[in-house]
């Protein structure tokens, strides 16, 4: 069964700190995978999106990593600022006949940037 | 333009009404998506629409209806819901290609069933 697991469930830190935050999938055959940011109340908003070639994408304060043999990934938050306190979601793209992809969510990790 | 636009932003409705939920999207995008979220849970996939017919239904129940009336517009109509189907409801769309999907949400549309 396609999973993906995140860690950690939980996180707070104080504003100018550094963090990261761990994915793991079991999605197979993998297409792609993205780090969504959501606010609560809203809908997630893109911060990378990640193929099977790539090792490191960045966007900004915002760099993820992936490791597409041990099926990892990660997101490193820089400087931290309370803008960030958002939940972070990682999804993974698989490939199903067709052309419309259906895409597996971890459940995320809430986290609290903190003066 | 990257935007997709959900209407209304709230919705409060009893059990016996009908409503309708709206999305919205000028990105030339193919492929549209509904997905119910609960309160500190992941996105849930309802319904997908490939160039506007439907091509997944998740085992939706029958007082969802799905309506794709153009490539730009989707439609969830809504009657006899239950209570438990209070949540956040989320539009997406994403362009059509075969390796690579960028979905982009909606704003969501907050749904109280009383």
């Amino acid at each position: 069964k396609n999973q993906v697991e995140q860690s950690p469930q939980s996180l707070i830190i104080l504003e100018g700190k550094n963090c990261t935050l761990q994915c793991n999938y079991t999605v197979s055959p993998f297409s792609n995978l993205r780090w969504y940011k959501q606010d609560t109340g809203r809908g997630p908003v893109s911060l990378t999106i990640m193929t099977f070639s790539e090792n490191t994408k960045s966007n900004g304060r915002y760099t993820a990593t992936l490791d597409a043999d041990t099926k990892q990934s990660s997101l490193h938050i820089t400087a931290s600022q309370l803008s960030d306190s958002a939940s972070y979601i990682c999804v993974v793209s698989g490939k199903l006949a067709g052309t419309a992809s259906k895409l597996t969510f971890g459940t995320g990790t809430r986290l609290q940037v903190t003066l | 333009d990257t935007e997709v636009t959900q209407t209304p932003k709230h919705l409060v409705m009893g059990m016996t009404n009908k409503k309708s939920l709206k999305c919205e999207q000028h990105m030339g995008h193919r492929a549209m998506y509904w997905y119910k979220q609960k309160a500190k849970k992941p996105p849930e996939l309802m319904f997908v629409y490939s160039y506007e017919k439907l091509s997944i239904n998740e085992s939706v129940p029958s007082r969802f209806s799905p309506e794709c009336p153009n490539s730009s517009l989707l439609n969830l109509h809504l009657h006899a819901l239950q209570p438990e189907d209070s949540a956040l409801y989320l539009c997406a769309s994403s362009q059509e290609s075969p390796r690579f999907y960028e979905q982009y949400f909606g704003p969501g549309t907050r749904l109280t069933v009383t």
